[in-house]
């Protein structure tokens, strides 16, 4: 069956320094990949898309891989501060719905000041 | 980008009542949207999804005469949780994609809880 995995484990960091997040899937061929953000209590936020001829891709502090041949992104904040505390989940399309957005497990981020 | 407006925020009702939340796309059509539910430390679960003038495709194990779906206009979605119970509790979450993007837009949130 499709999985998408991420550590489920809460990476806590210092400020300043570089975090980064893994996801993995199995099962599945997709043409891109996606990182939201989600704080508590509220409903994610869209960060990245990556597709699958794109190695890497930015966006200001963000940097987001794609390996499809390894079948993982990582997903990486530079000069990380404590607002960028937070869940970020990956997410694939599932193909077997129309437009139908399958996230993985999340992974807490908790950066110190 | 696009905005997904959800209400209410927080519901607290009490078992054996029913339970009507909104998701209206505000800036854009949305043939279709999705509804999900989360329970605490963990990730989204897809419930269903909504489909405008048709019936909502349900994921397995998902009741569809206990958590009613209409999607009557392009831009709005209802999700009804009849007879509610405690074990219903959580946190209830809807999107679209516009179809002009890939990403999704979600709505900010339901929390439901039953007492």
């Amino acid at each position: 069956s499709q999985k998408i995995e991420q550590n489920s484990e809460a990476l806590n960091i210092q400020e300043g320094k570089t975090a980064t997040l893994t996801c993995n899937y199995t099962n599945y061929s997709p043409a891109y990949l996606q990182w939201y953000r989600q704080d508590p209590g509220r409903g994610p936020v869209f960060l990245l898309l990556i597709r699958e001829n794109e190695k890497e891709k930015r966006k200001e502090r963000l940097k987001v891989t794609f390996d499809t041949t390894l079948k993982q992104s990582l997903f990486h904040i530079t000069a990380s501060q404590p607002a960028d505390s937070a869940t970020y989940l990956c997410a694939l399309d599932d193909p077997t719905g129309f437009q139908k957005l399958v996230f993985g497990t999340g992974t807490r981020l908790l950066v110190s000041p | 980008g696009a905005v997904v407006s959800q209400h209410p925020s927080w519901v607290i009702c009490k078992s054996g009542t029913s339970v009507k939340i909104e998701c209206r796309s505000l800036d854009f059509q949305a043939t279709t949207m999705f509804w999900y539910r989360q329970f605490p430390k963990q990730s989204l679960m897809l419930m269903a999804t909504s489909n405008e003038g048709s019936k909502a495709t349900y994921e397995q194990g998902v009741e569809k005469d206990k958590f009613l779906i209409n999607h009557a206009s392009l831009t709005l979605s209802t999700l009804t949780v009849t007879s509610a119970h405690p074990e219903d509790s959580s946190f209830y979450i809807c999107s679209a994609r516009d179809l002009g993007g890939n990403e999704a837009f979600f709505g900010q949130g339901t929390r439901l809880t039953v007492v």
